[in-house]
């Protein structure tokens, strides 16, 4: 069945590192792709999205972009800040029913 | 984006009781779907809710331990059943809002911790 296979963590970095977290997934057909985030005590929010092969999605400088080679769905910024610090799940939709859900990688960013 | 309002946002519980969660958006939808998030773990899909039939359990989940209602295209309710600490989890419900074909909304969750 569909699946998403997301990079252990936990990742520590320091404020304004790059950061990568590698995502890939398994499905039938072509499906939609996400990330979500989760801060402390809240709920997930949708950060970005990608709905076919090639697409970029990018919200609040993160980045991820669809590779159907790959199958590969990896989130990167360019310069990481203490507020990043949070539960990233990648995540997939395929026939626009349910949400596949990535382990989650727990980020903490120090000053 | 719907808006969704998900009680209660924690619990604490004696286990061999049941506690009903709660999932009202603000916005007509046709598919709402349970998540359970065990600690320090991912998101597990328990079942599709569609108004006007029975909802769709995923491997593992059955409708006696979590029954759930959908009365309306705008609320639903998913009960866990004779409570054991294993139960003890966050759920969520989402939704796939009615013309919106990629984007789905998280419910902020319930805490649930069964004593």
């Amino acid at each position: 069945g569909d699946s998403v296979t997301q990079m252990e963590g936990p990742v520590t970095l320091s404020e304004e590192a790059f950061l990568t977290i590698n995502c890939t997934y398994t499905a039938t057909g072509y499906p939609s792709l996400f990330w979500y985030v989760q801060y402390p005590g809240e709920g997930l929010q949708l950060l970005l999205k990608a709905t076919k092969a090639d697409d970029k999605g990018s919200n609040k400088g993160f980045e991820a972009t669809y590779r159907k080679e790959t199958t590969s769905f990896h989130l990167e910024k360019g310069s990481v800040q203490v507020s990043d610090s949070a539960v990233y799940f990648c995540a997939l939709s395929a026939n626009n029913n349910d949400m596949r859900f990535g382990a989650g990688t727990r980020l903490t960013v120090k000053p | 984006s719907a808006v969704i309002s998900q009680k209660p946002s924690r619990d604490i519980c004696q286990r061999g009781t049941s506690l009903t969660i709660q999932c009202q958006v603000d916005s007509q939808v046709t598919m709402m779907f349970w998540y359970r998030q065990q600690p320090g773990q991912s998101l597990t899909l328990i079942a599709t809710a569609n108004q006007g039939s029975e909802a769709t359990y995923e491997s593992g989940f059955v409708i006696d331990k979590f029954p759930i209602s959908r009365p309306n295209l705008t609320f639903s309710t998913l009960t866990v059943s004779n409570m054991s600490p294993e139960d003890s989890s966050i759920y969520l419900c989402s939704v796939r809002p009615t013309g919106q074909l990629y984007g789905y909304t998280f419910g902020s969750g319930t805490r649930l911790t069964v004593v």
